[in-house]
């Protein structure tokens, strides 16, 4: 099966760093995906992640490592409106079930002031 | 630029009574999915399709059917609705099983009284 693990909650102030950890375990493994989502609205796609390594977006970055199973999103000069709920997701390649993403149970960020 | 668009978005029903939710999107995109999503629960796959006339089981399909005629439709049913039931409903589509990137739509949310 597939498992996620993120942390329920992060708080920080406006303008510091945050990074929301993200570790899985699938059967099959294509790549780490990066979803926000604001007061249970429509979940948004901010990173993907196939190979080990840093993707950077803006004030928003993503890494990756296979072989800890592990990955974060890191946001930078933080903001109000960067108060949401982050998710990861994985995406499974076995046959059977080719084509599902698994989503973790998301992270609630909180930014005061 | 529609991108997915799920209907209804409110709906309340009575235990028993059926009902179909519709995901339309307007992208082109081969792959559709319904989630549910629960407070603390995540994103919970219920049913997927890879391709017009095509359709998979999620990790909860139970109580919920889906029908893929036309490739840019997605239909959601509830034969008897269940309390349990009660959650919001997110369409979403992507261009490939090799992409990270989905699109949602705006949510449907059902109460089962």
């Amino acid at each position: 099966g597939q498992s996620l693990e993120q942390p329920s909650e992060v708080t920080a102030v406006e303008g510091a760093i945050v990074q929301i950890n993200c570790t899985y375990q699938t059967s099959g493994f294509y790549g780490l995906s990066w979803y926000q989502q604001h007061d249970g609205g429509a979940p948004t796609f901010l990173s993907y992640n196939a190979l080990d390594g840093l993707e950077e977006t803006g004030r928003f970055s993503s890494f990756l490592s296979r072989s800890d199973s592990y990955g974060y999103l890191l946001l930078q000069e933080l903001q109000m409106k960067d108060s949401a709920s982050y998710f990861c997701a994985v995406r499974d390649t076995r046959g059977s079930t080719l084509g599902r993403l698994y989503f973790g149970r998301g992270t609630q960020l909180t930014v005061w002031p | 630029n529609a991108g997915v668009t799920q209907t209804p978005k409110f709906r309340v029903l009575k235990t028993g009574q059926s009902m179909t939710l519709l995901c339309a999107q307007d992208m082109n995109h081969e792959y559709m999915y319904w989630y549910r999503q629960d407070p603390g629960m995540g994103l919970r796959l219920i049913h997927y399709s890879v391709g017009e006339g095509t359709t998979a089981k999620g990790e909860v399909p139970d109580g919920y059917n889906v029908s893929r005629l036309k490739k840019q439709n997605f239909l959601l049913g509830l034969e008897s609705a269940a309390p349990s039931q009660t959650s919001v409903y997110f369409c979403a589509s992507s261009f490939s099983r090799n992409t990270g990137e989905l699109f949602f739509g705006e949510g449907s949310r059902l109460t089962v009284l």
